[in-house]
């Protein structure tokens, strides 16, 4: 059974920098898992952030950044904000299927 | 403007059948793929089923293979989630989103809940 691995929780402070990192059971992480990224907020939908690795959408604010480090998969926030206080999810392509990590969950202190 | 609504969630004894809709607006619905994702209480996200735009690909979880057929009318821009033989760890939040090419899930519903308890 394929397990992505994400950091159960973090902690950063205000104006901060914070990597979060998506790992594989099967393996490097690599262009061909489309790595995205999701935000969820407590008591709120989901919400897209990043995809195939480092694309944003037109409502990801800046400050967010994808990319692949280390074998794994990686979301950057920088310049952190009080709202970015959520669950963040990635997600990997194992075709045909996909398979999200176990979420971390990302405090601002 | 996307939108999503989910609804035919409720509470269902185990071993029963639920069938959940999913009404699309805002975009050209037959051009995608779209998926059902869920979250059970307290969570995190399990993608659950995909289909392709025109339905001749359909791809499952394991753990719901057999029990869930996912089908979609795009006549009517509908997306549904038949679940049959439910048991008590399918209870959860079940969100439909929309799905392209590399860049899954971009829209999702509010969600609908299953609850499987006798």
């Amino acid at each position: 059974q394929t397990v992505v691995t994400q950091e159960p929780s973090l902690t950063v402070s205000p104006g901060g920098t914070v990597t979060l990192t998506c790992a594989s059971s099967t393996g490097a992480v690599t262009s061909g898992y489309y790595p995205n990224w999701f935000q969820q907020k407590p008591g709120q939908t989901p919400r897209a952030l990043i995809y195939s690795t480092s694309n944003k959408h037109s409502w990801t604010p800046a400050r967010f950044s994808g990319s692949l480090f280390g074998g794994k998969a990686a979301l950057t926030l920088s310049g952190v904000q009080p709202e970015d206080e959520a669950d963040y999810y990635c997600l990997l392509y194992y075709g045909p299927n996909w398979v999200f990590g176990g979420g971390t969950k990302l405090t601002v202190l | 403007e996307v939108q999503l609504v989910e609804s035919g969630g409720g509470l269902v004894q185990p071993g029963g059948s639920l069938r959940l809709s999913c009404a699309a607006s805002g975009f050209t619905f037959s051009t995608y793929w779209m998926s059902w994702v869920r979250q059970a209480p307290g969570k995190g996200l399990e993608w659950v089923a995909n289909i392709k735009e025109d339905g001749s690909e359909k791809y499952y979880v394991d753990s719901v293979k057999g029990r869930f057929t996912i089908s979609r009318d795009n006549a009517k821009n509908s997306l549904f989630l038949q679940m049959n033989s439910l048991r008590a760890e399918d209870t959860a939040v079940y969100y439909c989103a929309r799905d392209r090419f590399g860049s899954p899930h971009d829209y999702w519903g509010q969600g609908t809940l299953v609850t499987v308890s006798s």
